[in-house]
């Protein structure tokens, strides 16, 4: 079945290290998607990528990093200088970026906490 | 920069009542998502919405984009617990040379439902 993997689930990690969470995807999608949801809150973006080797900062890029070496994987780094990340984060990719048909598949989400 | 707002933020409903989410943008609509999240998980994928008065239902479910294309409405007829969670509408960023691929969201609406 195709879809987008999250890894892992739950990420626990103490203040000041880096730790990368892991997105892949299956669907032959061109576009990738990192996105941070806290408590209450809706969706905020990342970083977001429409092509392989190419990324945009989306509006809460600082603390972040990401790399888009190949089409199926969009990994994300949290860096020590993100003031709070302790949050779920919720990867996606759609068909797309650029036509306003294409909705966003999900994965199911990292929940990362850092201590 | 565009923004979506969601009203209510939370919904308390008892089952078999209907109900009406809201999603209002600052500027014009060229691809509206719905989506539903349960706490935890990642997002389904509902409706999408492109055309002005354009209008999709799936089961109970009824999504409506109004004719200027700023603001968006999801319908829920005869409510049942298995509705309960959270719904979330997303849009395209268009700029004047076009689908950034930008993607944003809304700070969503938690619904419940009381059997």
């Amino acid at each position: 079945d195709g879809g987008i993997t999250q890894s892992p689930k739950y990420l626990f990690r103490k203040e000041g290290q880096n730790v990368t969470l892991s997105c892949e995807q299956n669907l032959n999608h061109d576009a990738m998607y990192w996105y941070r949801q806290d408590p209450g809150q809706g969706l905020r973006l990342i970083y977001y990528s429409q092509i392989v080797n190419d990324f945009q900062k989306g509006d809460i890029a600082e603390g972040y990093s990401v790399s888009r070496e190949k089409k199926e994987s969009f990994p994300l780094t949290v860096t020590s200088a993100q003031k709070n990340p302790t949050a779920f984060y919720l990867c996606a990719s759609r068909r797309s970026g650029t036509a306003s048909n294409s909705p966003l598949h999900f994965g199911n989400g990292t929940r990362l906490t850092v201590t | 920069s565009q923004e979506l707002e969601q009203s209510p933020q939370s919904l308390i409903v008892q089952e078999g009542k209907n109900l009406t989410i809201n999603c209002t943008s600052s500027k014009t609509l060229y691809g509206l998502y719905w989506y539903k999240q349960k706490y935890g998980e990642g997002l389904i994928f509902l409706m999408m919405l492109q055309k002005g008065g354009e209008e999709k239902s799936h089961e109970k479910i009824t999504a409506k984009l109004d004719e200027k294309k700023q603001q968006s409405s999801l319908h829920i007829t005869a409510s049942q617990p298995s509705h309960a969670g959270i719904y979330l509408c997303g849009a395209d960023i268009v700029m004047g040379s076009g689908n950034t691929g930008k993607l944003i969201f809304g700070q969503g609406t938690t619904l419940q439902v009381k059997p």
